[in-house]
């Protein structure tokens, strides 16, 4: 069965400074991976994927993750964190092959951006 | 990406009662999905719902409970059917767009349900 792990409920890091929200997986093939944010009283939205080639993956609002094999991680990256980064951020987690497999999604991190 | 919305965005609703969610897409999608995200927790599926076919129901969840339609490419719906305070929760719609496995799941913007 495949799991994802975000091991921090919270994370707090200071406006201007670089932020990490780790991710870890487990997977019995190829995994593919995907991080999302919800803002208060909103949706979910997509900010990036892994799917296969190179290890950085670039999204949306500057973010960017890094997906290690070895370590079976997925950690969110930003150089420079904004007060309007805060939100919840949910790592997920499919097998890619056979065809569509269900997401499964991690408990979520709460990030909190300080001014 | 794709739009979706979602009808209504929130209610509040007395125990027995049932709520119908509706879920429309700006674009033609094969596989559709319904999920429940408690208050603080995670994403949890409660069933996928492809044109054509009866839903699929993930464990925990039936289909008397929790009816879904889809009758095109475009639109779906969720009943939450004779509801109690524990049914009190956001529900998502997510299409999933793309081809050739490189496909992701997109998100409405959810309907929050407090039932009394």
């Amino acid at each position: 069965a495949q799991s994802v792990a975000q091991p921090e409920d919270q994370v707090n890091v200071a406006e201007g400074n670089p932020l990490t929200v780790k991710c870890t997986y487990s997977v019995s093939g190829n995994p593919y991976l995907f991080w999302y944010v919800q803002y208060p009283n909103r949706g979910l939205q997509f900010l990036l994927k892994y799917i296969t080639g190179d290890n950085l993956v670039k999204g949306s609002y500057g973010f960017e993750a890094e997906f290690n094999k070895s370590q079976t991680s997925f950690h969110l990256k930003k150089p420079s964190a904004l007060v309007s980064d805060s939100a919840l951020y949910y790592c997920a987690v499919r097998e890619g092959s056979g065809g569509y497999q269900k997401v499964t999604f991690g408990i979520g991190t709460k990030l909190q951006v300080i001014p | 990406s794709a739009v979706i919305s979602q009808k209504p965005s929130r209610d509040i609703c007395q125990r027995g009662t049932s709520l119908t969610i509706q879920c429309q897409v700006d674009s033609q999608v094969t596989m559709m999905f319904w999920y429940r995200q408690q208050p603080g927790q995670s994403l949890t599926l409660i069933a996928t719902a492809n044109q054509g076919s009866e839903a699929t129901y993930e464990s925990g969840f039936v289909i008397d409970k929790f009816p879904i339609s889809r009758p095109n490419l475009t639109f779906s719906t969720l009943t939450v059917s004779n509801m109690s305070p524990e049914d009190s929760s956001i529900y998502l719609c997510s299409v999933l767009l793309g081809t050739g496995g490189a496909d992701t799941q997109y998100f409405g913007p959810g309907t929050r349900l407090t039932v009394l």
